[in-house]
């Protein structure tokens, strides 16, 4: 079985600013992990996904995120924010089913 | 090219009633999914579909059902609603051929239901 747990329910950043959404997960089988974004009203779409090989995983709207096996993390990264980028985002991991953590919701101000 | 397209959008129905939600989508995908979200829990799995006339449960089954009426189409069904069941219902859809849920998926806009 898989867990996720994002640890911050919401996070206000300003434009411009850096920002990280932070992701754990446990699972007892190899497993895949993706970056889902939500925008206002809307379904979700992928932001990025990582499967197999490079760590460090680049999608679109310029976030990234770094595969941490060891600490079993996933964070999202982007360096300068934009008010546009204001929508929930929800981790998810694929071992044996797909589980989804229970959102960020990022809050951009300017 | 419209991707994946659900309705209706909204719907308010009363403890008991019955109603189907409709999804369809144009990419010619194989595998489908209905998803429903409450706040502060992601996104659960009610019924998924492998395939044209394949359907399988979820994590949250309860109170619903399901049919593949084709390769494009794939609806949900209240039979008797129950407050609930109160929440916003995605429904998904991914190339694999064997609802595998590690393929990206795509999704819906989204039913909101309130059932009162």
């Amino acid at each position: 079985a898989q867990s996720v747990t994002q640890l911050d329910s919401q996070v206000p950043v300003f434009e411009e600013a850096p920002v990280e959404l932070r992701c754990n997960y446990s699972s007892s089988v190899s497993v895949y992990l993706f970056w889902y974004v939500q925008y206002p009203n809307q379904g979700l779409q992928l932001l990025l996904k990582y499967l197999s090989g490079s760590t460090l995983v680049k999608g679109i709207n310029g976030f990234e995120a770094e595969f941490n096996k060891s600490q079993t993390s996933f964070h999202l990264r982007k360096p300068s924010v934009h008010i546009s980028d204001t929508a929930e985002y929800f981790c998810a991991v694929y071992g044996n089913k797909l589980v989804f953590g229970a959102g960020t919701i990022l809050r951009v101000k300017s | 090219n419209a991707g994946v397209t659900q309705t209706p959008k909204f719907q308010v129905l009363k403890t008991g009633q019955s109603m189907t939600l409709q999804c369809a989508q144009d990419m010619n995908h194989n595998s489908m999914y209905w998803y429903r979200q409450d706040p502060g829990m992601g996104l659960r799995l009610i019924y998924y579909s492998a395939s044209e006339g394949t359907t399988d449960k979820g994590e949250v089954p309860n109170g619903y059902n399901v049919s593949r009426l084709n390769k494009r189409e794939f609806s949900l069904r209240l039979e008797s609603a129950a407050p609930s069941q109160t929440s916003v219902y995605f429904c998904a859809s991914s190339s694999g051929t064997s609802g595998d849920q590690g393929d990206e998926q795509y999704f819906g806009p989204g039913t909101r239901l309130t059932v009162t």
